[in-house]
């Protein structure tokens, strides 16, 4: 079975500030994982997603997250947060269910970005 | 631009009420799923249905049923409301499933069961 850990339920940073949301995860097979946004009163939306190749992906908004095998890790960075990132993020890994595959999530990391 | 649609944001039922969230999806997809959202637990999926008149259980169905008539749309049923399922409500749909899809969420349902 997958799970994922998101290490950090809160994570306060100030604008301009750098910022990195940790990920780690478990799963007996080779991964795809994910990172999903929510914005307030919103549903989620895709930021990024790992599958292969390069372990740098690059996604929306300037984030940015980083595949470790060696480490189970999948980190969401950001150079400069905005105000408006403020939001809750939350990390998948895509399972095999009966042999259909569905996002097993973190329980989220609620960004919060000040003044 | 892609759509999945919820019938209502917000929603107040009595306990023992029967209770329907619909989702409609316009982008042809096979795949839909139903979530719910609780605070310091993540998302957690309910049911899923990989074609029309299909359904598979997902880590949490007891106390939900679904109806999935036609392809664009997806229902979750409760079939005897408890307040222990006052919750939102999250849908979304994907292309056939290889793992490597990107699923596509509605607004959510904030329903409060009295």
């Amino acid at each position: 079975a997958q799970s994922v850990t998101q290490l950090d339920s809160q994570v306060p940073v100030f604008e301009e500030a750098p910022v990195e949301l940790r990920c780690n995860y478990s799963s007996s097979v080779s991964v795809y994982l994910f990172w999903y946004v929510q914005y307030p009163n919103q549903g989620l939306q895709l930021l990024l997603k790992y599958l292969s190749g390069s372990t740098l992906v690059k996604g929306i908004n300037g984030f940015e997250a980083e595949f470790n095998k060696s480490q189970t890790s999948f980190h969401l960075r950001k150079p400069s947060v905005h105000i408006s990132d403020t939001a809750e993020y939350f990390c998948a890994v895509s399972a095999s269910n009966s042999g259909y595959s569905t996002l097993t999530f973190g329980k989220g990391t609620m960004l919060l970005v000040s003044p | 631009d892609v759509k999945v649609t919820q019938s209502s944001r917000y929603l107040v039922k009595r306990t023992g009420e029967k209770v329907f969230l619909e989702c409609v999806q316009d982008m042809d997809h096979e795949n839909m799923f139903w979530y719910r959202q609780d605070p310091g637990l993540g998302l957690r999926l309910i049911y899923f249905s990989y074609d029309v008149k299909m359904k598979e259980k997902g880590d949490i169905p007891e106390g939900y049923s679904v109806s999935r008539e036609k392809k664009e749309r997806f229902s979750l049923i409760l079939e005897s409301a408890s307040t222990n399922q006052t919750s939102m409500y999250l849908c979304a749909s994907s292309p056939p499933i290889s793992g490597k899809e990107t699923q596509y969420f509605g607004p959510g349902t904030r329903l409060l069961v009295l």
